[in-house]
């Protein structure tokens, strides 16, 4: 079956500093893999998707075939990127998100 | 609409009881996901609806969860008998008929089983 792993459930930083929130998955086809944010109080929302090779607020992912990974990152970390972060995968021919279980990114001032 | 819009927001209920989640995803998107979402986990697949074919129920967690769709419009997950352990934020989104743009998720309603 496929799985979304991200291994950190808390992520804390200081501000200005780089951040790296890690994802793994299991899949042997093609996936689709995204990041999805939910800032304090707010909606869940899609960040950024690997087809697209977008940053999105200074964030990057890269997709990573060979060690199924799909690390989200930024250079430098601001407080208002305090936020749960998920990733999500997409397999072919289906419609339906695997999440994982989501990391907590608390930036410190 | 503008956005997918739940209701209610907050839901308390007692023990057996049943209970009817709504959900309104965005004019024009073929395909609707209901997820749960227990305290400190990640987002759990419910069930998936695209358009007029059958929807894919495989994440529902019992038979006293039940959902529907009409057409493009509204869903509602229904709970019947309910648990403690059904206590969770049940997440609504909605997405194009592909699904490749993601989701759009709705602010989902807290269920509370007392």
């Amino acid at each position: 079956a496929q799985r979304v792993t991200q291994p950190e459930k808390l992520l804390s930083v200081f501000k200005g500093a780089p951040v790296e929130l890690k994802c793994n998955y299991s899949y042997s086809g093609s996936p689709e893999l995204f990041w999805y944010v939910q800032y304090s109080r707010q909606r869940l929302q899609l960040l950024l998707r690997h087809i697209s090779r977008e940053s999105i607020k200074g964030f990057t992912a890269d997709l990573n075939k060979g060690e199924t990974s799909f690390h989200l990152k930024k250079p430098f970390a601001q407080e208002e990127d305090s936020a749960m972060y998920y990733c999500a995968l997409k397999v072919e021919g289906a419609q339906k998100l695997v999440f994982g279980q989501g990391t907590r990114l608390t930036i410190n001032p | 609409g503008a956005g997918v819009s739940q209701s209610p927001s907050n839901k308390v209920t007692e023990k057996g009881k049943d209970v009817e989640l709504r959900c309104d995803p965005i004019s024009g998107h073929t395909a609707l996901y209901w997820y749960r979402q227990r305290l400190g986990q990640g987002l759990e697949f419910l069930i998936y609806f695209q358009g007029n074919s059958a929807p894919d129920k495989s994440g529902l967690p019992s038979d006293r969860f039940s959902a529907e769709r009409t057409g493009e419009s509204v869903s509602t997950l229904t709970i019947q008998r309910t648990q403690q352990e059904d206590s969770a934020v049940y997440l609504c989104a909605s997405s194009s008929r592909t699904g490749g743009y993601g989701y759009t998720f709705g602010s989902g309603t807290r269920l509370t089983v007392v």
